[in-house]
């Protein structure tokens, strides 16, 4: 079974900074995606990346971008330029591919996230 | 657009009372549909997920159930309520041809057990 772990229960920057989530996995597939999700206090998740595990290139959205490392499991969010509305739970969640088990996300326990101005 | 419409937001239901919520999703057909709970300060635990119309996969015993009447329609329920079963339930659908589809979820429906 796949587990996803965030060993930062909270975090905090200052508006215009920027600030990096981690996130590691354990997983014996080669196969897989990897999101992070957003949940603001209107407590509705909000995708916020999405990384393919074939892809060795990082994605990248706007401000937000990730460092994947495959070989190490580990899945770390930047935020630049954080702003208020970056305030949050983000969550790490990951999805084998095919079989049975794609559409079906395990999540990490969140990260929460406060930008101060 | 795609959306997803999840009732009621909140709901306070004494024990051993029935359950019933409801999550529609409308600008897809054959969505892969799914109902997550979040406990206080954890993440989220997959629940419930359907490929289909009356096709529902449980992914832990507990107390709930789900049903799949329509394409579009899923329903989460329980005949008698436990204190356990307080937390945030959300609804969340993907496209079914396409597994790399991410989630797309609801606004969640807080149910607090007394």
């Amino acid at each position: 079974a796949q587990t996803v772990t965030q060993s930062q229960p909270e975090m905090s920057v200052q508006e215009a900074e920027t600030v990096t989530l981690s996130c590691t996995y354990d997983t014996s597939e080669n196969n897989y995606y990897l999101f992070w999700y957003k949940q603001p206090p209107s407590r509705q998740m909000i995708l916020v990346i999405r990384q393919e595990a074939y892809k060795q290139q990082n994605a990248t959205e706007n401000r937000f971008s990730v460092n994947f490392q495959k070989a190490a499991k580990s899945f770390s969010l930047k935020i630049s330029d954080s702003q208020l509305g970056d305030t949050a739970m983000y969550f790490c969640a990951f999805m084998n591919e095919g079989g049975t088990s794609y559409g079906k996300l395990t999540f990490g326990q969140g990260t929460i996230l406060t930008v101060h101005p | 657009s795609q959306t997803i419409h999840q009732w009621p937001a909140t709901l306070v239901q004494p024990v051993g009372s029935p359950l019933s919520l409801e999550c529609t999703v409308e600008g897809t057909s054959n969505p892969n549909l799914y109902w997550y709970r979040q406990a206080a300060g954890r993440g989220l635990q997959l629940l419930f997920y359907s490929v289909g119309i009356g096709q529902i996969s449980s992914e832990v015993p507990q107390n709930l159930s789900a049903s799949r009447p329509q394409d579009r329609q899923f329903i989460l329920s329980s005949k008698k309520l436990l204190l356990s079963d307080s937390g945030f339930y959300l609804c969340a659908w993907s496209e079914y041809w396409d597994t790399r589809s991410p989630l797309h979820f609801g606004n969640g429906t807080r149910l607090t057990v007394t």
